[in-house]
């Protein structure tokens, strides 16, 4: 089984100041996806960001970026301007394209708050 | 669309008492799957399915059953629920072809067992 390692249960961080959550794998696999997903008090799982393993370009969305490290299997996630909706719990998931059903191996989470 | 819905959205159960969680998705996804989720644990696959009849076990399947009679749903039971299954549960769906490995995920259910 993969295993994905989120060291950091809880952060803050300053409105409109800038956060990095940080996540690690371990796979022996070459082939595989990385995500963020956002889970805030309602309880609903958001897709954050993806990465996919075979580009070297680190992934964007609008204020949400990553640090895809594959030597290092580190994928951190940078949230900059953070905003007072950004508090929640993030995790940090990883998908083996060549496994069957194509589970997710989710992380522990971080809880983020975002102080005013 | 309504995307993936659960039911129910709050559960008590007595222990071994049974109970069917009903998971539906209404976007002709292929892939489903069920998830528990507890407290410094993340989420973690109970079981999953590659399409309709089909269904396979993921990390913690023990005291849980499954079934995917048709495509847009699939049913998780606890057949004499335990205290340790108390916890939250979400299904998730995905697609295959383009933008296959976004997983959509349901509002989650909250069952306690006393």
């Amino acid at each position: 089984a993969q295993t994905v390692t989120q060291s950091q249960p809880e952060m803050s961080v300053q409105e409109a100041e800038t956060v990095t959550l940080s996540c690690t794998y371990d796979t022996s696999e070459s082939n595989y996806y990385l995500f963020w997903y956002k889970q805030p008090p309602s309880r609903q799982m958001i897709l954050v960001i993806r990465q996919e393993a075979y580009k070297q370009q680190n992934a964007t969305e609008n204020r949400f970026s990553v640090n895809f490290q594959k030597a290092a299997k580190s994928f951190s996630l940078k949230i900059s301007d953070s905003q007072l909706g950004d508090t929640a719990m993030y995790f940090c998931a990883f998908m083996n394209l060549l496994n069957t059903g194509n589970q997710f191996y989710f992380g522990t989470g971080t809880s983020l708050t975002v102080i005013p | 669309n309504a995307g993936v819905t659960q039911t129910p959205k709050f559960r008590v159960l007595k222990t071994g008492q049974s109970m069917t969680l009903l998971c539906a998705q209404d976007m002709n996804h292929e892939y489903m799957y069920w998830y528990r989720q507890d407290p410094g644990m993340g989420l973690r696959l109970i079981h999953y399915s590659v399409g309709e009849g089909t269904t396979a076990k993921g990390e913690v399947p023990d005291g849980y059953n499954v079934s995917r009679l048709k495509k847009q749903n699939f049913l998780l039971g606890l057949e004499s629920a335990a205290p340790s299954q108390t916890s939250v549960y979400f299904c998730a769906s995905r697609a295959t072809g383009t933008r296959p490995y976004e997983q959509y995920f349901g509002p989650g259910t909250r069952l306690t067992v006393t």
